[in-house]
């Protein structure tokens, strides 16, 4: 299995330029989620889904779509971009909402100038 | 959301056992508390969790105090790569049933030769 995997690893936008965050998960996990880490505030949850075709906010969703056609991937849509959502984002997935352990992606690094 | 505690930063050497405090004090009785790690640029990792009992697994072990309000992990002997951000977190349940897990800023531990 590769786990959760997440594309790019680095990326560069521009101010008003939009882009999708991949996610993927070879696990069969019903449960994933998008965090955002920045300095001093630890990670934050954007977006989750609990199954494929629900969503749903987490504590910082402005600025970001995210939509569950499959139960593999779990896309992170940055609309317009803006310098406040230069960050790292983790992209997790779980067997279930209430499994123990969570698995989390290596990161996307995201530079917005 | 039950909000936990933790020192900034801790040191410990090598081969000896590291003792992270947290405290959870205003945890409800049916929430768990969960330690992860996160070890330079990576993903975090999950660690162990537990509800009222001490918990021991092949990393760690968690002690949680009678009164829930606080735990210790404990990393019986310490290598170098155990050198990483640990988070206390408490998950929270949501709509759905969904989890959330609410990372604090974590400890820094590092492990000196």
């Amino acid at each position: 299995n590769a786990g959760v995997t997440q594309t790019p690893k680095f990326q560069v936008l521009k101010t008003g330029q939009s882009m999708t965050l991949q996610c993927a998960q070879d696990m069969n996990h019903e449960y994933m989620s998008w965090y955002r880490q920045d300095p001093g505030m630890g990670l934050r949850l954007i977006h989750y889904s609990v199954g494929a075709g629900i969503t749903d906010q987490g504590e910082v969703p402005n600025g970001y779509n995210v939509s569950r056609s499959t139960t593999e991937d779990f896309p992170l849509r940055l609309l317009s971009a803006a310098p406040s959502q230069t960050s790292v984002y983790f992209c997790a997935s779980s067997y279930s909402t209430v499994s123990y352990e969570q698995y989390f992606g290596p990161g996307t690094r995201l530079t917005v100038t | 959301d039950a909000k936990t505690t933790q020192p900034p930063s801790m040191d410990c050497a090598e081969g000896r056992a590291a003792n992270l405090p947290c405290n959870h004090s205003t945890i409800s009785g049916n929430e768990y508390v969960y330690w992860y790690r996160q070890i330079h640029s990576q993903g975090p990792q999950y660690i162990i969790h537990g509800l009222k009992n001490n918990e021991t697994n092949e990393m760690a072990s968690l002690i949680i105090t009678e009164d829930r309000k606080s735990s210790t992990l404990i990393l019986p002997h310490a290598t170098l790569r155990d050198t990483a951000v640990y988070y206390c977190i408490v998950r929270v349940a949501i709509i759905q049933g969904a989890q959330k897990l609410v990372f604090g800023q974590g400890t820094r531990l590092t492990i000196n030769p």
